[in-house]
């Protein structure tokens, strides 16, 4: 059972937007705002974008994250078939004094 | 640029200690907020946060693992080091080493990760 809450999967159709919503609490998503991972079948993890809501500068501007009190969201504009994945969110807990995930989102693009 | 890699033993007997090897190249704990940690997926299942040493030497932990484990670092050959001891089947998984930036809370670059059976 995951600390931050994330719906199982999601779907849309290509060059449709789509949002990955990260639930969380005082402690973490509203403390330390979210990160935003991406993994592949097989691969280990990449960083989309940190919990300063930069992105490295690789990752294209079609990825952008916000965050509303206890619920990080992140939103992919112009779908593209590649980016079919698994994405997770994170954060940083200041109660447990740990970092936390959440269970993931598998994206399906249709 | 910066690089991780994990290293340690593939297959490991239940109720042993498991000890992974984290090397890394690009940076340095002389950066002050610089961090390396580890986390885990176990098959089909999401990350689970393990545990982070940073350039000030503290240790944090997985609450619900805590008393399994430990994190040191080695500057010297720029290794940091994690062990788990009394490993169970559920300790079977991927186990990545990450690096954390000095202005970041979580980690921005990773490892392949290794792959690590608790079997007898």
């Amino acid at each position: 059972q995951s600390i931050l809450t994330q719906p199982p999967s999601v779907s849309a159709a290509p060059g449709q937007t789509v949002t990955v919503s990260c639930s969380g609490s005082y402690s973490n998503v509203a403390y330390s705002s979210a990160a935003w991972y991406q993994q592949f079948s097989g691969a280990a993890p990449r960083l989309l974008i940190d919990h300063n809501d930069k992105r490295p500068s690789d990752i294209p501007d079609r990825f952008s994250a916000s965050r509303s009190g206890t619920t990080a969201t992140l939103t992919i504009t112009g779908l593209q078939t590649g980016d079919e994945a698994d994405y997770y969110c994170g954060a940083w807990d200041n109660v447990i004094n740990a970092g936390v995930f959440g269970g993931g989102t598998r994206l399906t693009v249709l | 640029q910066i690089t991780l890699k994990e290293s340690g033993p593939t297959v490991l007997e239940p109720t042993k200690t498991l000890t992974l090897t984290c090397t890394f190249s690009g940076f340095s704990f002389t950066t002050s907020g610089v961090g390396v940690g580890w986390v885990r997926q176990s098959p089909g299942e999401a990350l689970e946060w393990l545990a982070l040493t940073d350039s000030f030497n503290f240790q944090h932990f997985n609450p619900s693992l805590k008393s399994r484990l430990t994190i040191t670092r080695d500057s010297s050959w720029n290794q940091v080091l994690l062990t788990l001891t009394n490993v169970g089947p559920d300790d079977t998984g991927i186990y990545y080493c990450a690096y954390k930036a000095p202005a970041t809370l979580l980690f921005d670059s990773w490892g392949q990760g290794m792959l690590v059976a608790v079997s007898s």
